[in-house]
């Protein structure tokens, strides 16, 4: 069965301080992963697509990496504006173009 | 602006009462879906629509209808609520990638339906 895993839970980081989030994943074949931020009341709004591992993409103070069991997401220096839940979503190369599994998120805080 | 648009963004109603949720995008996206998010459950799909006239169930299909006959409309529809059907909705669209690309999903800013 295919799941995605994202831990830990919930994060509390004081500013400054550098973190990661995982989300790990069991697919029949991945066609990509996604990284999406969430505010408390808001749509998700997209961060990063990866495709295969090795592939790193960066903005700003995050950066998403991918292996071929799991992805991170790099937070460098947060500050308290990076407080959000981030969510990852990945779709299997054997379902639909518009088929996606979500996980159910890292909620990050950020302490000034 | 482009965007998705969800209306209403709040509704109350009462168990059997039918309501539609509708959505809209102007991006001229193929690709719709509805999504509900739950605590300790994430985000769930519930149907996705590849083009006008073409949708199929995602993984929480019961109680819902949708309907594509337009590109940019995608509405949502309990015909009876129930209960366990309070939850955040939200819509999304993105770009048909074919075989190989996937594009990222485009989110509306959610429906927060309570049935009583």
């Amino acid at each position: 069965e295919d799941q995605v895993t994202q831990s830990p839970e919930a994060l509390r980081l004081q500013e400054g301080e550098s973190s990661s989030l995982n989300c790990s994943y069991t697919v029949s074949g991945l066609r990509g992963l996604f990284w999406y931020r969430q505010d408390p009341g808001k749509g998700p709004e997209f961060l990063f697509t990866l495709y295969s591992a090795g592939e790193e993409k960066e903005k700003e103070r995050l950066k998403a990496t991918l292996t071929k069991k799991e992805s991170f997401l790099h937070i460098t220096a947060p500050k308290p504006e990076d407080s959000a839940t981030y969510l990852c979503a990945v779709q299997p190369k054997w379902v639909s173009g518009n088929q996606f599994y979500f996980g159910t998120g890292t909620s990050l805080t950020v302490i000034p | 602006e482009a965007q998705v648009t969800q209306n209403p963004r709040y509704l109350i109603t009462v168990t059997g009462k039918k309501l539609t949720v509708t959505c809209s995008q102007n991006m001229n996206h193929e690709y719709m879906s509805w999504y509900r998010q739950d605590p300790g459950l994430g985000l769930r799909q519930i149907y996705y629509s590849m083009n006008v006239e073409v949708t199929d169930k995602g993984d929480v299909p019961e109680g819902y209808k949708v309907s594509r006959k337009e590109k940019r409309n995608f509405p949502l529809i309990l015909e009876s609520p129930s209960p366990n059907q309070t939850s955040l909705y939200f819509c999304a669209s993105s770009l048909d990638g074919g075989s190989n690309l996937v594009y990222e999903q485009y989110f509306g800013p959610g429906t927060r339906l309570t049935v009583t």
